[in-house]
């Protein structure tokens, strides 16, 4: 079935480090690719989104590229600041309306 | 805006007993809505999804239910819970975007 995988493990990085957090899928037909952010203490909230090959979804510095050939929509932010901690999901969409989650990357940024 | 207030934030139960979590969806009408659970060092999981009022599909065999009585309401019960039912259990919804809940931490004891 369709699935989503992240890198193992959390990230700890120094601050104004650059970040990339991993996302492979496996998916039928052609799904929407999104990656939501879970801050401490909050809810899940959507930080970016793809919905067709070699689209680029940007917000808050982040950025990800819907790579059909790799299957890949890997996470990247030039210079990280310490508010970037959270716990970043990789998730798509498939045809009949289902997110499917990868595992999540606890990010921890270090001043 | 579309919000989904899913209550409680913490939960701690003992073995046995039963569960009602519940959420509520607000900003729009007839949205797909779903169940997540995340057990520790596993991913989001789809427990239940429903299109609407009454229509419950289950995506995995386990101890748990759902039911759907209104438009915007979605509950996730257990009669008896077990230690595996704890983890992290998420309300989602889906009308022009995906929209959640803030997430309810269930320990089973």
């Amino acid at each position: 079935g369709d699935s989503v995988t992240q890198m193992e493990g959390p990230v700890t990085l120094s601050e104004e480090a650059f970040l990339t957090i991993n996302c492979t899928y496996t998916a039928t037909g052609y799904p929407s690719l999104f990656w939501y952010v879970q801050y401490p203490g909050e809810g899940l909230q959507l930080l970016l989104k793809a919905t067709k090959a070699d689209d680029k979804g940007s917000n808050k510095g982040f950025e990800a590229t819907y790579r059909k050939e790799t299957t890949s929509f890997h996470l990247e932010k030039g210079s990280v600041q310490v508010s970037d901690s959270a716990v970043y999901f990789c998730a798509l969409m498939t045809g009949n309306n289902r997110l499917a989650f990868g595992k999540g990357n606890q990010v921890v940024v270090i001043p | 805006s579309q919000t989904i207030h899913q209550w409680p934030a913490t939960l701690v139960q003992p073995v046995g007993s039963p569960l009602s979590l519940e959420c509520t969806v607000e900003g729009t009408s007839n949205p797909n809505l779903y169940w997540y659970r995340q057990a520790a060092g596993r991913g989001l999981q789809l427990l239940f999804y429903s299109v609407g009022i009454g229509q419950i599909s289950s995506e995995v065999p386990q101890n748990l239910s759902a039911s759907r009585p209104q438009d915007r309401q979605f509950i996730l019960s257990s009669k008896k819970l077990l230690l595996s039912d704890s983890g992290f259990y998420l309300c989602a919804g889906k009308g022009a975007e995906a929209f959640f809940g803030q997430g309810t931490r269930l320990t089973v004891v």
